[in-house]
């Protein structure tokens, strides 16, 4: 089954103990995304890759950090979480069917709080 | 100005009714447009996919473009409470993989 698996679902932590999140496609995408989802703000980009080690900042990068070592592989990392990080977190795995045509396969999602 | 608006609603109807969820955007360079849906605790899924302007149809669901207005429509014919959820609206442009999503409209089919 072709699917994106994040891990943990669920995390609460503290002010700067330092997590990982853990994303995984099957699919054999190239271009992989990290998004956040707040009440009122919608889904916004933290990071994307579009390869094998070649990353990108989205719209709101500033505390986060990610790697792209394996093609199935893309991990969220918080060096030092704060509380305005709580959110609920997904990856996506990107499918061209063409030049026109994208799909965003999303993940179950990651809700974080961070106290 | 954000460059995709969308109602957050929550927008409640009863069961069999036609829906009409909108955005509209500001950039004119946006030439692809989406409709996600979200169920409670899962992740987005795409719904519909168009270019340009004009209508598609695809069951129960029809997507409508009108980029003279900017602004795009999904109307869900005959709604069960299987619809309820939240969509959202994404936009992107030619040559760009960056998707702009609007907040998202809470929808409620009630039986």
């Amino acid at each position: 089954e072709a699917q994106v698996t994040q891990n943990p679902r669920y995390l609460i932590t503290v002010t700067g103990k330092k997590l990982t999140v853990t994303c995984s496609q099957n699919m054999n995408h190239e271009y992989m995304s990290w998004y956040r989802q707040d009440p009122g703000l919608g889904l916004r980009q933290i990071y994307y890759s579009m390869n094998v080690e070649v990353t990108d900042k989205g719209d709101v990068p500033e505390g986060y950090k990610v790697s792209r070592k394996e093609k199935r592989n893309f991990p969220l990392i918080l060096e030092s979480p704060s509380p305005n990080q709580t959110s609920l977190y997904f990856c996506a795995s990107i499918s061209y069917r063409d030049l026109d045509y994208n799909e965003q396969f999303f993940g179950p999602g990651t809700r974080l709080t961070v106290l | 100005q954000k460059e995709v608006e969308q109602d957050p609603g929550p927008l409640s109807v009863p069961e069999g009714a036609i829906v009409s969820l909108n955005c509209t955007y500001s950039n004119s360079a946006f030439q692809y447009f989406m409709w996600y849906r979200q169920y409670s605790r899962k992740g987005p899924e795409l719904l519909m996919y168009t270019y340009s302007s004009g209508n598609k149809e695809d069951g129960r669901f029809t997507a409508q473009v009108d980029k003279s207005s900017k602004y795009i429509s999904l109307f869900i014919r005959d709604s069960q409470p299987s619809d309820s959820a939240t969509y959202l609206c994404a936009i992107r442009s030619t040559g760009f993989q960056k998707l702009v999503f609007g907040t998202g409209t809470r929808l409620l089919v009630s039986p």
